[in-house]
């Protein structure tokens, strides 16, 4: 099993350029999350999935938009990158419910946009 | 009133001690609480969750909670040098998990 995997791992945007990342768990989890990690500020969670088809917005939504077209697959896009948007961006999965405490998260992809 | 508060600061032990690092929360209808452990450049891993007061133990690392104070703890004994790693407290509830800010913890061979 891959587990969670992401790409790309690195990218660098100049401002107002679009961009996706893609997301894909092999565990066959229903739930599927993106997080932003930031100095100093910990994990913050853009948006989540609780199933195929479906999204939510999390603490950090603006400027993000997100497709859950297949249940492996999570999209995070970025229309018009800002500097702000600066991060490493994490995607995560679990069961769902009451087990979705335990995420399983991928690698990260190191964003700079400048 | 941020949900979860992890003081941020690092810390470098010798290797052989105990680290302590805490959280507090302020949402008293949160039901489960986790320590996840991140290497530096990876995503962070589920290391431990409890969802009652009192001590959960596995090896050399122990959770615990009070929540009457609203106050998480984790404990790391004889800690060695592959335990250097970022850890963050989260709790869930609410459909998701709301995590500090992490603990850079050093330990020094």
């Amino acid at each position: 099993n891959a587990g969670v995997t992401q790409t790309p791992k690195f990218r660098v945007l100049k401002t107002g350029q679009s961009m996706t990342l893609l997301c894909a768990q092999d565990m066959n989890h229903e739930y599927m999350y993106w997080y932003r990690q930031d100095p100093g500020m910990g994990l913050r969670l853009i948006h989540y999935s609780v199933g195929e088809g479906t999204t939510a917005k999390g603490e950090v939504p603006d400027g993000y938009n997100v497709s859950r077209l297949k249940k492996q697959n999570f999209l995070l896009g970025l229309e018009s990158a800002a500097p702000s948007q600066t991060s490493v961006y994490f995607c995560a999965s679990s069961y769902g419910g009451t087990g979705s405490y335990e995420q399983y998260f991928g690698p990260g992809t190191r964003l700079t946009v400048t | 009133q941020k949900e979860v508060e992890q003081d941020p600061g690092p810390l470098s032990v010798p290797e052989g001690a105990i680290v302590s690092l805490n959280c507090t929360y302020s949402n008293s209808a949160f039901q489960y609480f986790m320590w996840y452990r991140q290497y530096s450049r990876k995503g962070p891993e589920l290391l431990m969750y409890t969802y009652s007061s009192g001590n959960k133990e596995d090896g050399r690392f122990t959770a615990q909670v009070d929540k009457s104070s609203k106050y998480i703890s984790l404990f790391i004994r004889d800690s060695q040098p592959s335990d250097s790693a970022t850890y963050l407290c989260a709790i869930w509830g609410n459909n998701r998990l709301a995590f500090g800010k992490g603990n850079q913890v050093v330990v020094i061979p």
